[in-house]
């Protein structure tokens, strides 16, 4: 079947322009996780959504960014005003939901975005 | 506060060598440790994941292995090739969220 789906693949903003990008988990998993990957860093957890609501936004590195998911499937994550240092691949991520046993998690391309 | 790390950052080897890749993380309870590749440009793969119930895992020339109590965990590949070249990154489930804690990579280049 399909796998995480997002879009853009790319994405180039002018500095203090909003920008939205989209998550399409696979369908079903009821989990969805937004990583940030910026050059030369690792992985770092943004927020994680069980169903619609968002239990962990620990990660979210100021109240530029938010994150909404709808109907238990598609997210959609903000950053607004957006700066130089929001510059980085954004991951999404998606699984299962088994209680005591993490299933593994699954993830997108990335997208790409550019603050000029 | 969990923290992954992973030895070395960088690596060649040439075809056909076995190699070791090491990952260790400061704090054992954990739920399961994952193992993922990234080709430039794209995407997490997954490769392995092993629950902390386990001891080991093995998918084709991959095997990892994973000691919680001393905090480690090694990917093995087995006579390398140079479509393995790529960024090997090992992660952790601290939590119930299924969120993943992940190390800074370490960046594989087999040489034909």
């Amino acid at each position: 079947g399909a796998g995480v789906s997002q879009s853009p693949s790319n994405k180039v903003t002018e500095k203090g322009k909003d920008v939205e990008l989209r998550c399409d988990p696979i369908s079903g998993h009821t989990a969805l996780y937004w990583y940030r990957q910026s050059l030369g860093q690792g992985l770092e957890f943004l927020i994680y959504f069980q169903g619609n609501s968002a239990p962990d936004k620990s990660g979210l590195p100021s109240d530029r960014f938010s994150a909404e998911r709808t109907g238990g499937s598609v997210s959609t994550l903000t950053i607004q005003r957006t700066q130089q240092e929001d510059s980085a691949v954004y991951l999404c991520a998606s699984s299962l939901w088994q209680g005591r046993q993490n299933p593994p998690l699954h993830f997108g391309n990335g997208t790409r975005l550019t603050v000029t | 506060k969990q923290e992954v790390t992973q030895i070395p950052a960088a690596l060649s080897v040439p075809e056909g060598e076995n190699l070791v890749l090491n990952c260790s993380f400061t704090d054992s309870a954990i739920y399961n440790l994952q193992w993922f590749r990234q080709d430039p440009g794209k995407g997490l793969t997954s490769l392995l994941l092993i629950q902390s119930s386990q001891r080991e895992q093995t998918s084709g020339r991959l095997n990892a292995s994973l000691d919680k109590s001393s905090g480690r965990s090694t990917l093995y590949i087995a006579a390398s090739q140079p479509g393995d070249s790529a960024t090997y990154l090992c992660a952790v489930s601290s939590s119930n969220t299924g969120k993943l804690i992940f190390g800074q990579g370490t960046t594989l280049q087999v040489k034909p």
